[in-house]
């Protein structure tokens, strides 16, 4: 048990689709984030929320769209997605947002297909 | 641009000692942390260095010189259930967390 909980696991969707994927922590983390894991490629940051403000948007297209409702919650809600946003999508959350020696914990994210 | 260069992938086999290099280029330093990832799990912490030198713990040691802009991750007396990716992520002076592409490692009887 990670502490960090993603669903769906799996999701496969269609370009005209509108799902979310949800992440929850158990963990007490002021700070919650997420990334998109293409194969090969280093982590990609999009949202940061710290204290359930985003105080990160990492140039991420519209159709991405974070909500944090409480420290404990995150979102992502996805809309008119395209075949290259399929990737695995984590979660991850820190006692803090920022300063030096601050470990994440990750989910074990939501795998996305775009159809 | 900022830039943290790993190996692709690794080979190694049962019981032997395996060193997976990390080198970064940033915009300032605040710590270098190195995550294990299984296939289909999430990536979980390994350690954390920000002064140079050996971090040991157990069987895997993490190495840094700031100077060169170097890391290293020691994996000792290798078992099988160390095959998985491993990840180097450097802190930048605005404590953004730059990442490498990872290492998969296989592990091999």
């Amino acid at each position: 048990e990670t502490g960090v909980t993603q669903t769906p696991r799996h999701l496969v969707m269609g370009m005209t689709n509108k799902k979310s994927l949800k992440c929850e922590q158990h963990l007490g983390h002021n700070a919650m984030y997420w990334y998109k894991q293409s194969a090969k490629k280093p982590l990609e940051l999009m949202f940061v929320y710290s204290l359930e403000e985003r105080v990160e948007n990492n140039s991420v297209p519209s159709r991405f769209s974070p909500e944090c409702p409480n420290s404990s919650h995150l979102f992502l809600h996805l809309h008119t997605l395209q075949p290259e946003d399929s990737a695995l999508y984590l979660c991850a959350s820190s006692p803090t947002g920022g300063s030096g020696a601050n470990v994440l914990t990750f989910g074990a994210g939501s795998r996305l297909t775009v159809l | 641009g900022q830039n943290i260069d790993q190996p692709t992938e690794m080979t190694a086999t049962e019981g032997a000692i395996v060193q997976i290099n990390c080198t970064y280029q940033t915009s300032g330093f605040n710590g270098l942390f190195w995550y294990q990832q299984h296939a289909g799990e999430a990536p979980t912490f390994l350690s954390y260095n920000v002064l140079d030198g050996l971090e040991e713990k157990g069987r895997f040691s993490s190495f840094l010189s700031r100077s060169k802009g170097y890391s290293y991750l020691l994996l000792k007396e290798l078992q099988m259930k160390d095959s998985a990716s491993y990840l180097c992520a450097v802190m930048d002076s605005n404590y953004q967390l730059i990442w490498g592409a990872g290492t998969k490692l296989i592990i091999k009887p």
